[in-house]
């Protein structure tokens, strides 16, 4: 079984600019969590979807948005970027309604100059 | 917060020792899952202790949940250079798992 798939791996954007960043999850996964990982803030839960259906979302502002597509595949957008949103953003996926067992992808690691 | 802190921020330990963290949480939890992450790449899963269970052992892994305390330890048996890593615990509830900064372990050879 494939793992979970983050494209692209690498990306670098200007401020100001936006960027779509992708998750395919593992076949048969309906839960999609994304997370931002910095060296001073750890892990930061970014938004939860399951079903095409967004269930809990972290504390961050507007600029960040996700869906969630009927393949069980994943967008997160972020718009009019920020230096501080240079991060490793990590997508998770899990078979069903309970967050028994995440499993991570490699992430997509965005510098914003 | 339900966001889980890991004690110590960073841990280094000759090869066969065992190494020990904990993890402090504050709301009630479902469950608390250990992760493993190898030079920024993504998690791996280790092991999961649900709110009603007090102890449990995977390989040489020993993890322990005292929800009157809201904290949970890992315990790594018989480390190896393989073991090193940066470990996080994961409190969950409401759809959401959430970590703390983690603690970096370092297996000396």
């Amino acid at each position: 079984k494939a793992g979970v798939t983050q494209t692209p791996r690498y990306l670098i954007k200007t401020r100001g600019q936006q960027v779509t960043l992708s998750c395919s999850p593992i076949s048969g996964h309906r839960s999609v969590s994304w997370y931002q990982q910095t060296p001073g803030q750890g892990l930061q839960f970014l938004f939860e979807y399951f079903s095409e259906t967004q269930r809990n979302k972290g504390n961050f502002p507007g600029r960040f948005s996700g869906r969630q597509f009927s393949n069980s595949r994943s967008e997160m957008n972020v718009s009019t970027l920020e230096l501080g949103d240079s991060a490793l953003y990590l997508c998770a996926s899990s078979p069903g309604g309970q967050l028994e067992k995440l499993f991570f992808g490699s992430g997509t690691q965005l510098s914003v100059l | 917060s339900q966001q889980g802190e890991e004690d110590p921020q960073a841990l280094s330990i000759q090869e066969g020792e065992n190494a020990t963290m904990n993890c402090s949480y504050k709301t009630s939890i479902n469950n608390l899952q250990w992760y493993r992450q190898n030079s920024g790449r993504g998690l791996v899963h280790l092991i999961l202790i649900r709110s009603n269970e007090r102890e449990k052992h995977s390989g040489r892994l020993r993890v322990t949940l005292d929800t009157s305390k809201k904290s949970s330890s890992l315990l790594i048996t018989a480390s190896r250079a393989a073991d090193t890593a940066s470990y996080f615990c994961a409190p969950s509830n409401d759809y959401k798992l959430s970590f703390g900064a983690g603690t970096t372990v370092t297996v000396r050879a």
